[in-house]
């Protein structure tokens, strides 16, 4: 199986600030990997697929990046509603799809 | 507009089963591959079952295998997840995610949840 790890567990940042997120593949996934944002009590909402591609509707200050087993997700100027919890999920090898584990962001 | 609506949670007893349902709407539901997806409560999303479009392909992960089923009806726009045997550590809210095509794959559309709580 593959494992995905993110980092960090949990980030403060202030409304305005630039922030990024890595997450980590256990081996390489090529582009195959997707990013999402939760907000407490919501389900899960697509952010970026294909590693960089922006989902339909999603502001254009969230990027993605990467390949391989690196990617990264950018925030290029927090906005009071990005405050949530972010997690990868590679579709390169499955069964079984895989998660990270999260990022929360939290208001400094 | 594209609508996931889950239904079926609720208490259990260890060792119970439980029904879940998930009702869409809005597409073609019988063109897209369907999954669900938990999460326990104050932790991240686990995987738990895929269903393809016709229902001809389905997967589990290990940690229901054997104990969960996962099944459809295309004609009443609906996916199904039977729990059988349930755990403690299978107390979640369950997810029901549509799977989007472009480039790759991905959850493209979630259903709001449904609370499954395995306690005595």
């Amino acid at each position: 199986d593959i494992q995905m790890t993110q980092s960090p567990s949990s980030l403060s940042a202030s409304v305005g600030d630039r922030v990024t997120i890595t997450c980590r593949a256990s081996q390489s996934i090529s582009s195959y990997l997707n990013w999402y944002q939760q907000k407490p009590g919501k389900a899960p909402k697509l952010l970026i697929y294909a590693a960089s591609s922006l989902q339909s509707g999603v502001p254009s200050r969230f990027s993605g990046s990467g390949s391989g087993t690196d990617f990264t997700l950018t925030i290029s100027s927090l906005q009071p509603e990005d405050f949530a919890t972010y997690y990868c999920q590679q579709s390169y090898s499955t069964p079984p799809v895989t998660f990270g584990q999260g990022t929360r962001l939290e208001i400094k | 507009e594209v609508q996931l609506v889950e239904s079926g949670g609720g208490l259990v007893q260890p060792g119970g089963s439980l029904r879940l349902s998930c009702a869409a709407s809005g597409f073609t539901f019988s063109s897209y591959e369907m999954n669900w997806v938990r999460q326990a409560p104050g932790k991240g999303l686990e995987w738990v079952s895929y269903i393809s479009s016709s229902g001809s392909t389905i997967y589990y992960a290990d940690s229901v295998k054997g104990r969960f089923t996962i099944s459809r009806d295309n004609a009443k726009n609906s996916l199904y997840l039977q729990m059988n045997s349930l755990r403690a550590e299978d107390t979640a809210v369950y997810y029901c995610a549509r799977v989007g095509w472009y480039v790759s794959w991905y959850f493209d559309y979630w259903g709001q949840g449904t609370l499954v709580t395995v306690s005595s």
